[in-house]
């Protein structure tokens, strides 16, 4: 069975980090583009970043780019987001998504499955 | 970025009726690279369809999704209680990806 398990949320100050962990199992993790993706509170969706299967490409949403830094370890199965400078409007469940299929411009395609997501509140 | 609209907001219906979720783009989406998830409370979202029209691994064939260019479409031929939740629709046709707003289908 797939299976994304994320760690790694919690309260934070404006202005402080915070590292996500996913991990990985049930499948080739090293095969696969891998994605976060967040959800405000009672919101809808937002893609955040991705990595390549070799962790060679990387891209994120423009409202991140500077403060959070994606990254794989192929050997530990584990996928990370580490956040740094978080603001108020970081505040979200942050979830882990394997990528559908392999992927095509800047690895985009569905995500399937998710893992169950880790709260991150950003608070002084 | 592409910009989806999904309509209606909310849809209240009852159980063994048809529901008709719209996903409307922005601008076209390339090669029909359109996916839709079903959301419940407290839940990550789970893939139902991708590529427009193809049904993920497990899921009912009561789940059909049709649509191309900037108009696509999530029918639920027949709702069964399991089915009430929040759907989204994603594009993955140009970068970066982006999700609809959402749609709430609830029980009448």
């Amino acid at each position: 069975e797939v299976q994304l398990v994320e760690s790694g949320g919690g309260l934070v100050q404006p202005g402080g980090s915070l590292r996500l962990s996913c991990a990985a199992s049930g499948f080739t993790f090293s095969r696969f583009w891998m994605s976060w993706v967040r959800q405000a509170p009672g919101k809808g969706l937002e893609w955040v970043a991705n990595i390549k299967q070799d962790g060679s490409e990387k891209y994120c949403v423009d409202s991140v780019r500077g403060r959070f830094t994606i990254s794989r370890d192929n050997a530990k199965n584990s996928l990370y987001l580490q956040m740094n400078s978080l603001r108020a409007e970081d505040t979200a469940v942050y979830y882990c998504a394997k990528t559908g299929g392999s992927g095509w411009l800047r690895g985009m395609n569905w995500f399937d499955p998710w893992g169950q997501g880790t709260l991150v509140t950003v608070s002084s | 970025e592409i910009v989806l609209t999904q309509s209606p907001g909310t849809l209240s219906l009852s159980p063994g009726e048809r529901a008709t979720l719209s996903c409307r783009a922005s601008q076209s989406v390339s090669s029909s690279y359109l996916a839709w998830y079903q959301q419940k409370s407290g839940q990550a979202p789970r893939l139902l369809i991708y590529g427009a029209s193809s049904r993920a691994t497990g899921i009912p064939d009561r789940f059909s999704g049709s649509g191309s260019g900037t108009d696509f479409t999530l029918t639920i031929s027949r709702l069964e209680p399991e089915d009430f939740a929040v759907y989204y629709c994603q594009q993955y046709g140009s970068s970066p990806t982006t999700f609809g707003q959402g749609t709430k289908v609830e029980i009448k």
